[in-house]
């Protein structure tokens, strides 16, 4: 069966530090993958989606930045966090059959 | 373009009545449709979807939905609610077309005993 993970769980960051967040999926090939933000319990915001390896689209303009260095790894970075950064991450999967999307259980991002 | 609505912050039921979230969509093309379900401090989880067939799917947990094209609506039911549905529920709409889903603002659905 197919896993999501992300990690970390929970990180407090201060401003202007960097940003590495990874997600990583087993069991599933050439998935789309997909860095979601939401803030405040509320609705999400796509930040980027993967097709393939290297091929990251960009949702909205801002100071992160995704990668997709292997098949089922998913990378979002930041290289000086600012305080509206913070929020809930998200990472998906879905592949081009199905289209529905599994999120992982996501890291709790607080920029202090 | 593609666009979803969740005309309701916030569903409040008594447990054991039927409940209904609703959702209307906007896409150019054909739709596909899925509504899933996010508990506090957790990642969303897939419920059901519509891509063809019948209008009326069933999902997990006792779930269904059913497609009306006509009203472009994707209304989530369950006939019988339980305290535990009460979560953050959330549609999503994809052209057939498109790379990527939206999704619409959330509704938090409480059961009361």
């Amino acid at each position: 069966s197919q896993t999501i993970h992300q990690w970390p769980a929970t990180l407090v960051q201060p401003v202007g530090s960097p940003l590495s967040l990874e997600c990583t999926v087993e069991g599933t090939s050439n998935p789309n993958l997909y860095w979601y933000r939401q803030a405040a319990g509320r609705g999400l915001q796509l930040l980027f989606y993967s097709v393939g390896i290297g091929q990251i689209s960009s949702e909205v303009p801002q100071n992160l930045s995704a990668s997709r260095p292997q098949d089922r790894q998913f990378i979002l970075s930041s290289k000086k966090l600012l305080l509206s950064d913070s929020g809930f991450y998200l990472c998906a999967w879905s592949v081009i059959s199905t289209y529905e999307q599994y999120f992982g259980p996501g890291t709790r991002l607080t920029v202090t | 373009a593609q666009s979803v609505a969740q005309p309701e912050d916030q569903v409040n039921v008594a447990e054991g009545n039927p409940l209904t979230v609703k959702c209307t969509y906007s896409v150019s093309g054909n739709p596909y449709l899925f509504w899933y379900v996010q508990y506090p401090n957790r990642g969303l989880q897939f419920l059901l979807k519509y891509i063809t067939g019948d209008n009326l799917v069933k999902g997990s947990y006792g779930f269904e939905a059913e497609f009306n094209k006509s009203q472009t609506s994707f209304h989530l039911k369950k006939p019988s609610a339980l305290v535990s549905d009460s979560a953050l529920y959330f549609c999503a709409v994809r052209d057939t077309n498109a790379g990527k889903s939206t999704f619409g603002d959330g509704t938090t659905l409480t059961v009361k005993p």
